[in-house]
């Protein structure tokens, strides 16, 4: 079974360009997640998709970063226009969803192998 | 609000002696999950062990256990008889519904031959 697949691996651009990551989830996921590390700190939940739907968009920085889902299968994390401190590791994660009368907080999170963005 | 605190940035072991990674957490909530995950070089996360907070015994992995101590609210990795394999970057992390991760700002492992 594939896991979650991120492209690009790298992408460098340059203060004020549009950049547009995406996230391919496990197939079957309901659940997905992004997050972002910058260098040398925590890595930060962005937002969580259930399906197409954003159930917690809590941790998007500002109105520059967009993200989407449609169709509740891939998802695009867009930032327009990018600046210096957008550069660090962007990581999106999958989860299934939990059948009805779950109550286990193990629901493991299997991340993909993460987007660097360096914007010059 | 929750919070994950790792105070060990870079840590150096040598091959085949055991080493514990730091990680106290801040939470309000009876109910959460607290899970490791390492990062190799090549970027993807990896799953490594998992503890719930009603959980009454550490959870084991192979070489991984999970010291937790509820009441200190830490939740410390021990990777025994360490390999060259484990030099990476890890996680620990804080759940505590079916949503988002808390992440700590990580641990650089070194093993040395």
């Amino acid at each position: 079974e594939a896991g979650v697949t991120q492209f690009p691996s790298h992408s460098v651009i340059e203060k004020g360009q549009t950049v547009t990551l995406r996230c391919d989830p496990i197939s079957g996921h309901d659940n997905l997640y992004w997050y972002r590390r910058v260098m040398g700190k925590e890595i930060k939940f962005l937002l969580h998709f259930v399906k197409e739907s954003k159930q917690d968009e809590s941790g998007m920085p500002n109105n520059r970063f967009l993200a989407e889902r449609t169709g509740g299968t891939y998802s695009t994390l867009k930032v327009q226009p990018a600046e210096l401190e957008d550069s660090g590791v962007y990581f999106c994660a999958s989860s299934p969803q939990l059948g009805s009368g779950g109550t286990s907080l193990y629901n493991e999170q299997f991340f993909g192998p993460g987007t660097r963005l360096t914007v010059l | 609000a929750q919070k994950i605190t790792q105070t060990q940035p870079g840590m150096f072991v040598q091959e085949k002696e055991a080493v514990t990674l730091d990680c106290t957490y801040d939470t309000s909530d009876q109910s959460y999950g607290l899970f490791w995950y390492k990062q190799p070089s090549s970027g993807e996360m990896i799953f490594l062990i998992y503890q719930g907070s009603y959980d009454e015994q550490n959870a084991t992995e192979g070489r991984y256990s999970l010291n937790f101590q509820k009441a200190r609210k830490s939740a410390n990795l021990v990777i025994s008889a360490s390999q060259l394999g484990d030099s990476a970057m890890y996680f620990c992390a804080i759940r505590r519904d079916f949503n988002k991760f808390y992440f700590g700002s990580g641990t650089k492992l070194n093993v040395k031959p």
